[in-house]
């Protein structure tokens, strides 16, 4: 099955400083890699997604890219905020069923 | 409703006692996933519904973990002879066209 690997585990940062957090994955059928945010006791909630025929995306302060041949993928928040403080979780859906990496805590210190 | 909706919220069981733990999907909604998060960890795969192919079952831990979908919509996750480390938050997720997963509150099992 697909395997994904997400780091670092966690990240400080000043307010204002960018954010990156990488992950790969090792099924080259996935083709979906969405990111998810949970904050603290609540639900993931999905913050931007990119399909594998696109090799980058951006939403406001928030890009994902994407390099299929290496089969990794990152998140970029750029100005971050006190409130982007949460878990990125960076997941893929191979073959089967959608599979997460293990989280990242993210801390933005104001 | 119009999410992904988990009962109960909390659940306290002693150990040793079964427990069934309920998905409501959204409505249409074919794919269903089970993860387990324990305390400030990441997001444990269990189980994956996908309309009416068998289930992946790859994910359970033990043959106490079992989990049906009837009729393509509701779902219960149930463990038999609880152990204290099944102590998590149980997450449901269901997927749309879209690829995009909704997920559920959770259900908070804590085996005492």
């Amino acid at each position: 099955g697909e395997n994904v690997e997400q780091h670092p585990s966690t990240l400080s940062v000043q307010e204002g400083d960018s954010a990156v957090i990488k992950c790969t994955y090792s099924d080259s059928a996935s083709n979906y890699f969405p990111w998810y945010k949970q904050e603290l006791g609540k639900r993931p909630q999905l913050i931007i997604d990119i399909r594998s025929n696109v090799g980058e995306k951006k939403d406001q302060r928030i890009a994902v890219t994407l390099n299929k041949t290496a089969k990794h993928f990152s998140l970029h928040i750029t100005e971050t905020q006190p409130e982007d403080s949460a878990v990125y979780f960076c997941a893929a859906t191979g073959r089967r069923a959608l599979t997460f990496g293990s989280g990242t805590r993210l801390q933005v210190q104001p | 409703g119009a999410g992904v909706s988990q009962s109960p919220s909390n659940k306290v069981t002693e150990k040793g006692k079964d427990v069934e733990l309920r998905c409501d999907p959204i409505s249409g909604h074919t794919a269903l996933y089970w993860y387990r998060q324990s305390l400030g960890q990441g997001l444990e795969f269990l189980i994956y519904f996908q309309g009416n192919s068998a289930p992946d079952k790859s994910g359970l831990p033990s043959d106490r973990f079992s989990a049906e979908r009837t009729g393509g919509s509701v779902s219960t996750l149930t463990i038999q002879r609880t152990q204290q480390e099944d102590s998590a938050v149980y997450l449901c997720a269901t997927e749309g066209l879209t690829d995009e997963a909704f997920f559920g509150q959770g259900t908070r099992l804590t085996v005492v």
